[in-house]
């Protein structure tokens, strides 16, 4: 089992839609929760970022962190066409110096003027 | 621009053949992160660096591998003897040490011929 799971989709939904995405993981020591949102051939844009449990909101987007879950969400209120990408969810847990990230396989998102 | 930057943004090369990239961190980010990223994947940590120091190496970043990080600021990226496995995008990412967020760059396009 991945450390990360997320459905690669492909997603499709109509401009305006609220957009869901979701990932779970399995270890219980991560306390660092991302989403970003990466375009093709181009480096991950950091979209998101939140500290243990609870909702983040910025502008369209609001990020969910539910721990005793092992359950994290992104939600994309007012889609546009320009949402259209791959959004990632990635994690980490401290752990002295180790800090790097824990990625899932990236959703793809498809909004349709 | 103060991003992350990365050179060459593509790179075509001949299987046994050496190449190396360039990753040039925000200036005030004390780590540094090197990932590669297959098509339909999220980006699987390689290794990374705080200041000139390297403090983690992945399983995935065989002998033929090597990153180096000189005067704590730019860092490369070299691979020996390229295979055609190693075609990837070659992400580089950096952060601030007392944060998790990391910031990538646009990535190096790797191709093994």
């Amino acid at each position: 089992q991945k450390e990360v799971e997320q459905d690669p989709g492909p997603l499709s939904v109509p401009e305006g839609a609220i957009v869901s995405l979701n990932c779970t993981y399995s270890n219980s020591a991560f306390q660092y929760f991302m989403w970003y949102r990466q375009y093709s051939r181009k480096g991950p844009e950091l979209l998101m970022y939140t500290y243990s449990s609870g909702n983040k909101e910025d502008g369209r987007f609001t990020a969910q962190v539910d721990k005793s879950s092992k359950y994290i969400s992104l939600f994309i209120r007012d889609s546009q066409p320009s949402d259209s990408a791959t959004y990632l969810c990635a994690m980490s847990e401290y752990a002295g110096n180790n800090r790097k990230l824990i990625w899932g396989l990236g959703t793809s998102l498809a909004v349709n003027p | 621009d103060t991003g992350v930057s990365q050179d060459p943004r593509h790179k075509i090369t001949k299987r046994g053949q050496n190449v190396t990239f360039r990753c040039d961190p925000i200036s005030e980010h004390n780590r540094l992160y090197w990932y590669r990223q297959t098509l339909g994947q999220g980006p699987e940590f390689l290794t990374y660096f705080q200041n000139e120091a390297q403090l983690e190496k992945s399983r995935l970043l065989s002998d033929r591998f090597s990153a180096e990080r000189p005067k704590g600021s730019f860092s490369t990226l070299e691979i020996q003897r390229t295979e055609q496995g190693d075609s990837a995008m070659y992400l580089c990412a950096s952060s601030f040490l007392a944060q998790e967020t990391q910031y990538f760059g646009p990535g190096t396009r790797l191709l093994v011929l």
